[in-house]
């Protein structure tokens, strides 16, 4: 079966560079969610997209933006980026509408701020 | 940089074991929780959920407790194997508007299974 798709799958940067991070949800998922984990950390939620709109934001700095597009998928750019940022960046999605209500997560992008 | 070493609670059983892994959540206004398993390098893996209306639910070897009382969930894994190794996490989605699944994750748990 289809799962989340992310990439890049590792990313490194230097300090004040931007990223980009795309996700591809499951097939028919209508909404994509962002989330960060640091080492040791739990996953922390940023944001979430509802049929291309913002449906929630947790904790994201606003030096990230993110978008979902018109194929359902998404991505988060991040900017002027701080060694803080490395993290694991997860996408989720589910389906508002489908009878399984589960939140499927993608392997996740590694980030690395140099 | 600094680097942050691992914080988490850990579990170490004998292969074969049952385990459990406890949760406190925060929320009594949550209404829906998850476990997810997690394996180095990889996302969560849903495990299994249960809902507010609920005090039990089984999966195959596994079973997840509901206490609303005192806001506490726990996992069992009956029969634990080595693929069974990994970090545990629990959430809860106590948003009531929004996204459906604005979770928030407790802490997890490193289980340990030895063969």
């Amino acid at each position: 079966a289809a799962g989340v798709i992310q990439s890049p799958r590792h990313l490194i940067k230097e300090k004040r560079e931007t990223a980009t991070l795309k996700c591809y949800p499951i097939p028919r998922h209508d909404t994509v969610y962002w989330y960060q984990q640091g080492p040791g950390q739990d996953p922390q939620f940023l944001i979430s997209f509802y049929e291309k709109m913002q449906s929630d934001k947790g904790s994201i700095p606003d030096r990230f933006s993110a978008q979902q597009f018109s194929d359902y998928h998404s991505e988060l750019n991040m900017s002027s980026l701080e060694l803080g940022d490395s993290a694991l960046y997860f996408c989720a999605s589910s389906s508002a509408r489908g009878a399984e209500e589960k939140l499927f997560f993608g392997s996740g992008t590694q980030l690395s701020v140099l | 940089g600094e680097s942050v070493g691992l914080h988490l609670p850990t579990l170490s059983v004998q292969e074969g074991d049952n385990s459990i892994i406890n949760c406190a959540y925060s929320n009594s206004a949550s209404d829906y929780f998850i476990w997810y398993k997690q394996e180095s390098g990889k996302g969560p893996q849903f495990i299994i959920d249960i809902r507010s209306n609920m005090d039990k639910r089984q999966g195959q070897r596994v079973t997840v407790l509901l206490n609303k009382t005192v806001k506490h969930l726990s996992l069992q894994i009956a029969a634990t194997q080595p693929g069974d190794s990994a970090v545990y996490f629990c959430a809860e989605n106590g948003n009531s508007g929004g996204s459906n699944y604005k979770l928030t994750f407790g802490k997890g748990t490193l289980l340990t299974v030895n063969p």
